[in-house]
């Protein structure tokens, strides 16, 4: 299947600075990224899907000025958490689509994310 | 938009045992896909299946996609199948936005 790898895979911030995560599907191209988050003991929600040289679509109640996606090139989405307060921390992971099937969906290891 | 329900919630089993996983979604979809996310917090990619029945190792799946459910069948369950196993669905006019269930956590004792 596809390869989707994340980066890194755990950060501590303090509070106000900003933190970067990068997504890079390895061996395929992907114009279509997906970004979601995960609390504790909680399912996955969708955040924001990252569109290669286009903005990126917020799903609903999603700050889009917090979370900056960049999806700049065919094989890298990044998503930056700006002015990071602790109730940002988080468990974020990205995935994009195999394009042999045009459906099933990859993940990259993910990100967990502290703010201090 | 689509939900989609997981049962059990919770699931404790002892070595060996078999176990099915149950996911019920309220609308069409495009695709469905059985993930297991390991402690540290990976998904890995068990089944895409968005209708039939596949098989892998001691895992099997089927989706009923008229009657809008999924079921994962794990045989001789082993400690390592401890986790949290989730169902996730792309709804019909969409392209890879999943929407999860929110999983089933499964307990292995040996």
């Amino acid at each position: 299947g596809a390869v989707v790898s994340q980066h890194p895979s755990w950060v501590i911030c303090k509070s106000g600075t900003s933190v970067k995560i990068e997504c890079r599907s390895l061996d395929f191209q992907a114009t279509t990224m997906f970004w979601y988050r995960q609390f504790p003991k909680q399912s996955l929600m969708l955040m924001a899907t990252s569109n290669e040289g286009s903005k990126a679509t917020y799903e609903q109640g999603v700050e889009k000025d917090k979370f900056l996606i960049n999806h700049a090139s065919l094989t890298l989405s990044t998503l930056t958490v700006t002015s990071a307060h602790p109730e940002d921390s988080s468990f974020y992971i990205c995935s994009a689509v195999d394009p042999s099937t045009d459906t099933e969906a990859f993940f990259g290891q993910g990100t967990r994310l502290t703010v201090v | 938009g689509i939900q989609v329900e997981q049962s059990p919630p919770d699931l404790i089993l002892q070595e060996g045992a078999n176990s099915t996983l149950r996911c019920n979604f309220s609308d069409s979809v495009n695709n469905l896909q059985w993930f297991h996310q390991n402690p540290w917090g990976q998904l890995i990619n068990l089944f895409y299946i968005p209708s039939g029945t596949k098989q892998n190792g001691r895992l099997s799946a089927t989706t009923v996609a008229t009657e809008r459910y999924s079921l994962l069948y794990i045989s001789s369950s082993q400690t390592t199948d401890s986790g949290v196993y989730f169902c996730a669905v792309v709804g019909s006019g969409n392209t890879g936005k999943l929407i999860f269930g929110q999983g089933t956590t499964l307990q292995v004792k040996p």
